[in-house]
């Protein structure tokens, strides 16, 4: 079946330090990916829709510069936290959608980012 | 805009009972989408089941079951016999049809143990 990766699966960083969160569909072709935001206990919300090729497409709300999204690639997506601070802890999980077959989103196993 | 209700935030019974999930769910658009999702402690978004808006049949697969209500905008989830690795957040969403950027909105979830 469809599988998304992502890496690295945990990250602790220093406050001010950007960290970079890779999405991968390994198995097949992802003309869009989709990130999300968890905050411990709470729903995923939806940050930014990545398409390959042309640039993201943000929730109101969600700072672009400050969440870089690079869709450079079918296979891949990434998400980087610049100036990271401790409010941008949370679990990040992204998604991707596969268009030849049933055009589900297939969702990655998550990404949770510590800012100390 | 699109919102999902999952008033129940969190559900406790003890192992082979039975017990139904609730989810209520706005949306202007004719054509939808209807999501259940399992996320167990590991962080993991599991797919259950997804379900298009003109398919008010309602579904079973093993011990779950589904009942999708159109007049009521509600898309329950049961789960029969309940066990132990039943325990864990369940998310109910919608997503809009937009062909290339179907976004999806989930609720809350509900946090259910199921107690051996």
């Amino acid at each position: 079946g469809a599988v998304v990766s992502q890496h690295p699966s945990w990250v602790i960083c220093k406050s001010g330090t950007s960290v970079k969160i890779e999405c991968r569909s390994l198995d097949f072709q992802a003309t869009t990916m989709f990130w999300y935001r968890q905050f411990p206990k709470q729903s995923l919300m939806l940050m930014a829709t990545s398409n390959e090729g042309s640039k993201a497409t943000y929730e109101q709300g969600v700072e672009k510069d400050k969440f870089l999204i690079n869709h450079a690639s079918l296979t891949l997506s990434t998400l980087t936290v610049t100036s990271a601070h401790p409010e941008d802890s949370s679990f990040y999980i992204c998604s991707a959608r596969d268009y030849s077959l049933t055009d589900e989103q297939y969702f990655g196993p998550g990404t949770r980012l510590t800012v100390t | 805009a699109q919102k999902v209700t999952q008033a129940q935030t969190e559900i406790s019974v003890v192992e082979k009972e039975d017990v139904t999930l609730d989810c209520v769910y706005e949306t202007r658009d004719t054509t939808y989408y209807l999501f259940w999702y399992k996320q167990p402690p590991s962080g993991e978004l599991v797919f259950l089941i997804r379900r298009n808006s003109f398919d008010e049949q309602n579904e079973i697969s093993g011990r779950y079951s589904w009942n999708f209500q159109k007049s009521t905008s509600s898309f329950n989830f049961t789960i029969t016999a309940s066990q132990v690795v039943d325990s864990a957040v369940y998310f109910c969403a919608l997503s809009e049809v937009n062909f290339g950027n179907e976004k999806l909105t989930f609720g809350t979830g509900t946090r259910l143990t199921i107690i051996p």
